[in-house]
Formats: structure tokens, sequence, C-alpha cells
């Protein structure tokens, strides 16, 4: 199946410090989604973008579809305990089929 | 809260038995994906229905099964299984149509599958 890479694996942060993580594909992509999860929960959909070059914000968070549509990033700003989790970049292709999911970024916020 | 319904929460069983864990999607998507995320591991696809039909499979094992019915709930049939199967199974939905662009997948708060 497609694989989306996800750098870095894990984070480990100041509060108040800012975080950035990026997923890349070999393949083109017409939406990214960004997710957050909290253990033993579902993940909570965070961003979604649907044009090459969009900056989307919501909140301290900020996320931007790569130019050449094989690529992602998600900034925090001011990080609080409360950004602890796992980030998942996901992706879907033109067919409108599955979404493809990326290997997760696990942040830790150190008070 | 998503939308996305999923039960039970948790589940436990013996190997070799069979269990059926049920999605509810939210209002309007025709889309359901199921997704198994074993313990600290990503999301590995299982398989997409859309209104009633399968659209997507992912690696879904044989000893695995799904089925979207006619209101658009979809069930997942686990069978024969075995301690490696135990894992966190998570339902999405999104109001994609095939070649249809500009759509989001929400997540249901999963079912815990142990096998024992």
């Amino acid at each position: 199946g497609q694989q989306l890479n996800q750098s870095p694996q894990s984070m480990f942060i100041q509060e108040g410090e800012d975080v950035s993580m990026n997923c890349t594909s070999s393949s083109i992509f017409n939406t990214w989604l960004w997710y957050k999860q909290d253990p033993g929960e579902g993940p909570v959909l965070l961003i979604a973008l649907y044009k090459a070059g969009e900056l989307t914000s919501n909140g301290r968070l900020t996320a931007q579809f790569g130019i050449t549509r094989k690529d992602s990033f998600l900034n925090i700003s001011a990080s609080i305990p409360s950004d602890v989790g796992i980030y998942f970049c996901a992706g879907q292709g033109r067919t409108g089929n599955q979404f493809y999911f990326g290997t997760g970024t696990s942040l830790t916020v150190i008070p | 809260d998503s939308g996305v319904t999923q039960t039970p929460k948790h589940l436990i069983t013996a190997t070799g038995q069979r269990v059926t864990l049920r999605c509810s999607p939210r209002s309007g998507d025709l889309s359901v994906y199921w997704y198994q995320q074993s313990l600290d591991q990503g999301l590995q696809f299982l398989i997409q229905y859309y209104n009633g039909e399968e659209r997507a499979k992912g690696n879904i094992l044989e000893r695995f099964s799904a089925q979207q019915f006619p209101d658009l709930h979809s069930e997942l049939n686990l069978s024969s299984l075995e301690l490696g199967d135990s894992a966190l199974y998570f339902c999405a939905s999104s109001a994609t149509l095939p070649g249809k662009l500009n759509t989001e997948a929400f997540f249901g708060q999963g079912t815990r599958l142990t096998v024992v």
C-alpha cells in the first residue's frame, strides 16, 4: 500500500516551545489531513487541507499542503501539556478512496 | 463527539472465537473505513465501503470480513481469532464520493479487542 513517511517519530519538548512535524509521500495527494490521538481514544481531526500551497490555522496549530502535493507539515506554537499525544498525517488520492496514514509523531511536553 | 459510533467499546474473547464489531457512521456519510491499530502502532487500513459496496481493500486477513448495510451502518467480522488480533479497531466515515475531492474522515472511539 501507499507509504507516508512522518517525522520525527517522537519529540520531547519544554512547555512553551514550538513544534514542527512533517509528512512526505511518494505519490501525489489531493487532500491532506492532520489528526491527534490520545491514548485509547480515536483520532480527532485537527486540520484539513485541499489545495497545493494552502496554509490553514486552527488556534495554535498551522498546517500547510506542500506545493508538490507530496508533503505537508504541521506546526504547533507555544506548546502546552494538553498537546501531548500522537499526531498522524493522512492523505487521500484522486480516486477519493482510502486515506493513507503516516506512522505518527509522539509528542511529549515537559511542564 | 465525531458523530461516529462504535460498539462495543471493549471486547474480551478467547482464541478461536468469532466477534462482530459495529459502526454507525455520521449522518449522511456514505463511506465507512475500518482500521486496525495494534499496541503503539500506526493505523492499518483494512477495508472501505461506499453506499453498501466494497470500495478498497487493505491488509485485511481472510479471517476478517465486513459489510455495509442499507442503513449505512457497517459490521466487521473477525473469526478464528488469534492472540495477535488483539488491537484497537477503528471505524471512520466520510462523505467521500469516489473521484470527488474535499472530504474529511471522522473516527469513532474504537473497539478494544483482547483475545486471551
